[in-house]
């Protein structure tokens, strides 16, 4: 099965600090999304990518996606307290396995500290 | 912003009981799904649906059931808590197309005693 492998687990970075987060795939990715939760709440949908070498921003937060597809990261520029939470990659499985859903990395939780 | 309403936020029930998690979308997507997170851990998807009438079961084995009789509303129920069904549900959707990015819901947390 599809496994996601998300690092660092967890990360605590002083307020204004760059940091990254990356997803690494044991398959070529068919597409691969970038979520932030808040402790107990839902899935925020942050970007997606789909083509090796591809690169997305959006405010400060940048994700790319490597040229073979099985490795991402997520970059944070100047980070910022309300950047605070878990980031979870998740990975389309590719279709020859008979249905198209989303495998989901565990997650790496943030604190940004003033 | 995406329009996925899952009720109750929050519940905490009694062994035995039977309990249904209501999930909503108002963006007309035909496909949905039920993940089911722990605290600290991964999400994993219990149940899908391709659209009315279809559902499935997902990576992860549950002994809930869904139903899809709307587009809009896919209910999750489990016939008789247990304690080992403490955990957090999240609903999502997305349209039928390849790629399509899933919406989430904001979740719904289950407490059986």
């Amino acid at each position: 099965s599809q496994e996601l492998e998300q690092s660092p687990q967890s990360l605590i970075v002083q307020e204004g600090k760059n940091l990254t987060i990356n997803c690494t795939s044991s398959k070529t990715l068919y597409g691969l999304y970038w979520y932030k939760q808040k402790y107990g709440e839902g899935l925020i949908f942050l970007m997606m990518l789909q083509k090796g070498g591809e690169e997305k921003s959006h405010e400060k937060i940048t994700a790319k996606l490597d040229e073979k597809k099985q490795q991402s990261s997520l970059h944070i520029t100047a980070s910022q307290p309300s950047h605070a939470g878990i980031y979870l990659c998740g990975a389309d499985i590719p279709p020859d396995s008979g249905y198209s859903t989303l495998t989901f990395g565990k997650g790496t939780m943030l604190l940004v500290s003033p | 912003e995406a329009d996925i309403y899952q009720t109750p936020r929050y519940l905490v029930i009694g062994t035995g009981k039977k309990i249904t998690l209501e999930c909503s979308q108002t963006m007309g997507h035909d496909k949905m799904y039920w993940y089911q997170q722990d605290p600290g851990m991964e999400l994993h998807l219990i149940h899908y649906s391709y659209g009315v009438n279809s559902t499935e079961k997902g990576d992860l084995s549950s002994e809930s059931t869904v139903s899809r009789i709307r587009t809009e509303h896919f209910p999750l129920t489990l016939e008789s808590a247990r304690p080992s069904h403490t955990s957090q549900y999240l609903c999502a959707s997305s349209d039928d197309r390849p790629g399509e990015t899933q919406y989430f819901g904001p979740g719904t947390r289950l407490l059986v005693l």
